[in-house]
């Protein structure tokens, strides 16, 4: 089975701060790798797919890039809208998500 | 607009059984594979089980192998999830997901998911 493990689990930040998590996949994954946004209560939203492919209507400040084992979601300048959690999920083989990270304000 | 409405949800006791329902709406439901993805109070998400359109093939989490079984019928435009022998470690908020791809990648829209809960 593949594992996801995602770093860091919590990360503080302001307004206006750029963002970077870290996923990595415990064997290669090729660029088969999605990111999600999930607010308390509320289901995820897809944010990226293919590992760097923005999904429709997701603001531009949301990129993701990597391939192989590693892989980053970068938030260039956060809203207040983006305090939420983030998870990646690989679809290499089977689906498997990361155990999430959660993005508060500092 | 895309929906997904799952319901069936409850309390249920140790070794008992529910089904899940997810009514889709919007799309034409019989052209992609769907999925159940789960997540546990304060938890992450997990990956539960996926069909592909026809229903031909099914895949399961192995946590859930034997005890849950996932079906679809195209003409109502539902998906279903059966679960029996439950147990605690079952509880968790279930959604309904649509899988986008030849072998259902990834989820690109998401129900409001169902609560299970496991408890005597």
């Amino acid at each position: 089975d593949i594992q996801m493990t995602q770093s860091p689990s919590t990360l503080s930040a302001s307004v206006g701060d750029r963002v970077t998590i870290t996923c990595r996949a415990s064997q290669s994954i090729s660029s088969w790798l999605a990111w999600y946004q999930q607010k308390p209560g509320k289901a995820p939203k897809l944010l990226i797919y293919e590992a760097s492919s923005l999904e429709s209507g997701v603001p531009s400040r949301f990129s993701g890039s990597g391939s192989g084992t590693e892989f980053t979601l970068t938030i260039s300048s956060l809203q207040p809208d983006d305090f939420a959690t983030y998870y990646c999920q690989q679809y290499n083989s089977y689906w498997t998500f990361g155990q999430g990270t959660k993005v508060e304000i500092k | 607009e895309v929906q997904l409405v799952e319901s069936g949800g409850g309390l249920v006791q140790p070794g008992g059984s529910l089904r899940l329902s997810c009514a889709a709406s919007g799309f034409t439901f019989s052209s992609y594979w769907m999925s159940w993805v789960r997540q546990a109070p304060g938890k992450g998400l997990e990956w539960v089980a996926n069909i592909k359109q026809d229903g031909s093939e099914k895949y399961y989490v192995d946590s859930v192998k034997g005890r849950f079984t996932i079906s679809r019928d195209n003409a109502k435009n539902s998906l279903y999830l059966q679960m029996n022998s439950l147990r605690a470690e079952d509880t968790a908020v279930y959604y309904c997901a649509r899988a986008v791809g030849s072998w259902g990648y990834y989820f690109d829209y998401w129900g409001q998911g169902t609560l299970v809960s496991v408890s005597s």
